[in-house]
Parts: C-alpha cells; sequence; structure tokens
C-alpha cells in the first residue's frame, strides 16, 4: 500500500464549485504539505503543516484553506474553484527534526477547472 | 521567486550515455535535495548532500555542491531509458527547522534507447 494516498486522483469542476482534496499517510509523520505544479513552475507551496494545532500558508495560499483532521490526515479546500486553479496537486509529508528533511510525495490529483 | 534555477531545461540523450544538470540558488542553504518525477506522477527522493558536504554518490547518481557558487549539479552515468524524467532540485533556503522546500523548475531528461 502506498504510505502517501491523494483522493480523488482527477478532478473536472465548473468554476465557483467548493472543492475538497483530501490526503492520507501511515508513515506516521508529523509534517504535511500541499503543493500546486503548473508546466515550467515547478512545485510551489500552498500550506503547511507541523501538526494538528500547527498550520501555516506557504507561497501561494490565496483561494485555498486546509484543515489537519489528524496527525495522518491533511485536506485541501478550494471555496470557489477559477479556471487558474487547474493544476496538478501534490501532498507531501517529513519528519519532525533537526533540519529540513526528505519529502514523500503522494501520487497527486489533477484538477481541471471549467 | 525561485529559489532553484535548473540547467538545461531539456535534455536528450542515448542510453548509455551520462547526464548532468545543474541547479543554482540565491541564498544561504543548509542542504539540498535532488527528486524525479516520472510524467504525471509524484516526486521521489533521490539525494541529499548538506551545506558541509562538497560530493555524494548513490549507485548511478553523484552530486556535487558548491556553496560559493550556489551551486550543485546531479551526474547520472550510464544512463538508461528507465531515467527519463523531469529532475527537480530542491532547497531549505537557509530556513532553520521549518521544513520547507523551494523547488526549481526541472530538467526534464529523456534517454533514447
Amino acid at each position: 500500500d502506498a504510505d502517501v494516498t491523494q483522493t480523488p486522483r482527477n478532478r473536472i469542476t465548473k468554476t465557483g464549485k467548493r472543492i475538497m482534496l483530501e490526503c492520507s499517510q501511515t508513515k506516521g509523520h508529523d509534517r504535511m504539505y500541499w503543493y500546486r505544479q503548473d508546466p515550467g513552475l515547478g512545485l510551489r507551496l500552498i500550506y503547511y503543516s507541523f501538526d494538528v494545532k500547527d498550520i501555516n500558508k506557504g507561497e501561494i495560499s490565496d483561494g485555498y484553506s486546509v484543515s489537519r483532521q489528524a496527525q495522518a490526515k491533511f485536506s485541501l479546500s478550494l471555496e470557489s474553484a477559477i479556471p487558474n486553479q487547474t493544476a496538478l496537486y501534490f501532498c507531501a509529508t517529513s519528519r519532525q527534526g533537526a533540519g529540513t528533511d526528505t519529502q514523500y510525495f503522494g501520487p497527486g490529483t489533477r484538477l481541471t477547472v471549467l | 521567486s525561485q529559489q532553484g534555477e535548473e540547467d538545461p531545461q531539456a535534455l536528450s540523450i542515448q542510453e548509455g550515455e551520462n547526464a548532468t544538470m545543474n541547479c543554482s540558488y540565491k541564498t544561504s542553504i543548509n542542504n539540498l535535495q535532488w527528486y524525479r518525477q516520472n510524467s504525471g506522477r509524484g516526486l521521489v527522493h533521490l539525494i541529499l548532500i548538506r551545506s558541509n558536504e562538497r560530493e555524494k554518490h548513490s549507485g548511478r547518481l553523484r552530486v556535487t555542491l558548491d556553496t560559493s557558487k550556489k551551486s550543485s549539479s546531479l551526474l547520472i552515468t550510464a544512463s538508461r531509458a528507465a531515467d527519463t524524467a523531469s529532475y527537480f532540485c530542491a532547497t531549505d533556503a537557509g530556513s532553520g527547522n521549518t521544513g520547507k522546500l523551494i523547488f526549481g523548475q526541472g530538467t526534464t531528461l529523456q534517454v533514447k534507447p
């Protein structure tokens, strides 16, 4: 079984709809991240969480919100989707510890907003 | 702005040849990591090099780090068709214990059989 899972894997929605992307992990990691990937732009950090009570904005948080329901679950919401949020979204996890550690990525969610 | 800038953006080689990708960054770092992404898939960690290290090896991978030039290179020796993927460098931008990574735009490698 995959250590980091994302649902759904693909989603097509319309402008103005509310969308939730879910991420679950079995690695026992405290830290979780949401990124979006656009062609030619690499990965950009949306939100990150160090534990259930610690959530932080990343580089591009406008238009997004998150919820850390448990250590293993971190959800990303688009309250009112717009076409320029069409992208590939990745969840990642890492350990809590000294320094910056390896991140483990989920398989991604391809979101299309029409 | 991107912390990591990668060069070249695209690279096409024959199987068996070596592939070299470069990454430059702007601010001081604690470590630099390289990741691989197969088309449309999640990123997979390849190797981490710390700021006090100059070179690191893992199988057919060799990574160098020059903190004076704020640059790193990833060398894949004896490439295989299965190495076809995009490769990203990521730095912590000297952010201490935040765990945040800043990714470059990536190099797309095609290895022709």
